[in-house]
């Protein structure tokens, strides 16, 4: 079994400042992790994927994730927020040994953006 | 290149009454996945299909059913609807021999009243 931890469901920035969110899984096997972008009334599209290889991860609109195995975490940053960056963020774990993929999603965590 | 694509976009139904949710995969997947997202929640798995079968099945009882068709489209039935069936239902298609990445559509947001 699989399980994600988003430690805060709202982290709030400032434009430029740094965007950090936190993510920690849980899997018995080696896992592949993701990050999925939600903008309101929408649906999720991805950030960024890790699978195997380098652990850090770059992705989409300057984001990046470090895969730590010994942290059991996949932390999301980006050095400069935006305001186009507010949106909801979903970690998620999958399992690759099964042959589905099917990710198990964190309960999100709310990236706000002040001026 | 066309996305994922649901209808409806957004639907009202009455407890007791039944829903059918629709799907059209991103061209060259084959694979169909649908999620429950509560409002505040993360999406919530209830099944895949993979070549008209149901391969995968998450914690979600049998009110909840679907199909894949031959030009992998597929449908979300719910019978019996309950107040805590409102919520954005999304659908999400993948190619089988790809790395588990997950191409979402817009969804279908169903509130019960």
């Amino acid at each position: 079994a699989q399980s994600v931890t988003q430690l805060g469901s709202h982290v709030s920035v400032s434009e430029g400042a740094l965007v950090l969110l936190r993510c920690n899984y849980s899997s018995s096997v080696p896992p592949y992790l993701f990050w999925y972008v939600q903008y309101p009334n929408q649906g999720l599209q991805l950030l960024l994927k890790y699978t195997t290889g380098a652990t850090l991860v770059k992705g989409i609109n300057g984001f990046e994730a470090e895969f730590k195995k010994s942290e059991t975490s996949f932390h999301l940053t980006k050095p400069s927020a935006h305001m186009s960056d507010a949106a909801e963020y979903f970690c998620a774990v999958s399992d690759p040994t099964g042959g589905s993929y099917i990710p198990t999603f964190g309960r999100g965590t709310s990236l706000i953006v002040h001026p | 290149d066309a996305g994922v694509t649901q209808s409806p976009t957004h639907l009202i139904k009455t407890r007791g009454q039944q829903v059918t949710l629709r799907c059209s995969p991103k061209s060259g997947h084959d694979t169909v996945s649908w999620y429950q997202q509560a409002l505040g929640q993360g999406p919530q798995f209830i099944f895949q299909y993979y070549e008209e079968e149901e391969r995968q099945r998450g914690n979600f009882p049998d009110r909840f059913s679907g199909h894949q068709f031959p030009n992998y489209s597929s449908e979300l039935n719910v019978n019996a609807l309950l107040l805590g069936d409102s919520a954005l239902y999304l659908c999400a298609s993948s190619w089988d021999r790809g790395s588990g990445e997950l191409f979402f559509g817009e969804g279908s947001r169903l509130t019960v009243l």
